[in-house]
């Protein structure tokens, strides 16, 4: 199976500021996608990212707010934008292999 | 539009009980269901994946079944271990490999 190296695994940042997450994974992988778990909540889907494409971004989410760049077969980044504490959360991406998922990103924005 | 429900919310447990986690789900079209485990830092771990035309999956301690007609599938975790204290997710999917997520069980084992 595939493995997904994230990063940054933390980090705790300023309203109003950016932050890009990425996912590195060791295999060429056709889709890969992008989740949020909000405090006490369940994963939801943000996006689903293909090689050369745009995003497609899931009912309440849009590309402003969480671009996503995926450049090649191995590499995906998403940007939470223009942050507010509504957005601390923890961000993980996952492959088109159904089991796979990064680590995730835990943000808190202050 | 699916939801996926999981139930207990949280569970503590004396070490070695079975024990039995349960999920439903609104919408039987499924492609598979899967459980997860989730470790605080760690990420998900994939413990079992049941494909749509199958009724269980087992390994090792852990059996899952599904019911896709009623909406309904249970985690069986027997004779629990301190070191299964997480929170387990139970998703499902379209068959597009994005999944709908549960919303969870903690799990904690005493020793």
């Amino acid at each position: 199976s595939a493995v997904i190296s994230q990063k940054p695994s933390r980090d705790i940042c300023q309203r109003g500021t950016s932050l890009t997450i990425q996912c590195q994974v060791d295999s060429q992988v056709t889709m890969m996608f992008w989740y949020r778990q909000q405090p006490g909540q369940s994963l939801t889907l943000i996006a689903t990212a293909n090689q050369g494409s745009e995003a497609t971004y899931e009912s309440g989410f849009v590309i402003d707010k969480f671009p996503i760049s995926r450049p090649n077969l191995t590499f995906s980044t998403l940007t939470v934008s223009n942050m507010s504490p509504e957005d601390s959360s923890i961000y993980l991406c996952s492959v088109d292999d159904g089991y796979t998922f990064g680590s995730g990103t835990r943000l808190t924005v202050v | 539009k699916q939801e996926v429900t999981q139930i207990p919310a949280a569970l503590s447990v004396p070490e070695g009980e079975n024990l039995v986690l349960n999920c439903s789900f609104t919408d039987s079209a499924i492609y598979n269901l899967q459980w997860f485990r989730q470790d605080p830092g760690k990420g998900l771990t994939s413990l079992l994946l049941i494909q749509s035309s199958q009724r269980e999956q087992t390994s090792g301690r852990l059996n899952a079944s599904l019911d896709k007609s009623s909406g309904r599938s249970t985690l069986y975790i027997a004779a629990s271990q301190p070191g299964d204290s997480a929170t387990y997710l139970c998703a499902v999917s379209s068959g597009t490999y994005k999944y709908i997520f549960g919303t969870g069980t903690r799990l904690k084992v005493l020793a």
